[in-house]
């Protein structure tokens, strides 16, 4: 049972590089989420989906964009990286509503923005 | 203003010495209290959640529990598998912010053999 699987692990990027970041959930849950770790900061969400087909931006959405084509998989993308962008991303995901604070989390993924 | 803070930041023990971990609040209406355990390069494990002052919740070595402006972690007996950080979450019952999770900083906690 893998959960919910992220790629890359890690990344470096130069300023103004654009990428994706993939995540892949196997539990059939409803709600998926993109958060970035930093020092100091805690976790932030960026992003989230109440279902497929639906986003809907979080605490810090700026620079990013997300879609969520599949139920199973939800995508984190940077159009032009920039430093500030430097962090530990983790896609989570949840079964209802009533349990969005039950989140079950991916391995992260860190990016370097040079 | 909404806010999660934890304390201490970083907590050293001896195998077997128990302590507890703390978790304080301000925020305009509670819809539950998450704890978590992250392990380094690791994403958060859910560990237990929590709804009303007076809940308690049981896990191993793990006892979490819950008053109107805080909650507890207490670590009975700890093993050096116990190392990690531990990180409380408040989910706010405003329905504005429904899917919003307030995170504080975690607490380090090593345990030495």
């Amino acid at each position: 049972n893998a959960g919910v699987t992220q790629t890359p692990k890690f990344r470096v990027l130069k300023t103004g590089q654009s990428m994706t970041l993939l995540c892949a959930q196997d539990m059939n849950h409803e709600y998926m989420y993109w958060y970035r770790q930093d020092p100091g900061m805690g976790l932030r969400l960026i992003h989230y989906s109440v279902g497929e087909g639906t986003t809907a931006k979080g605490e810090v959405p700026d620079g990013y964009n997300v879609s969520r084509l599949k139920k199973q998989n939800f995508l984190l993308g940077l159009e032009s990286a920039a430093p500030s962008q430097t962090s530990v991303y983790f896609c989570a995901s949840s079964y209802s509503p009533r349990l969005t604070g039950e989140l079950f989390f991916g391995e992260g993924s860190r990016l370097t923005v040079l | 203003e909404d806010q999660v803070t934890q304390s201490p930041e970083a907590l050293r023990l001896q195998e077997g010495e128990s302590s507890s971990l703390n978790c304080s609040y301000t925020v305009s209406g509670l819809r539950g209290l998450f704890w978590y355990r992250q392990d380094p390069g690791k994403g958060p494990e859910f560990l237990f959640t929590l709804y009303s002052a007076g809940e308690e919740k049981e896990k191993e070595r793990l006892k979490a529990t819950l008053t109107k402006k805080e909650s507890f972690l207490h670590i009975t007996a700890p093993k050096p598998e116990d190392s990690a950080t531990y990180l409380c979450a408040v989910r706010l019952n405003n329905a504005g912010n429904n899917r919003k999770l307030i995170w504080g900083l975690g607490t380090s906690l090593a345990v030495n053999p």
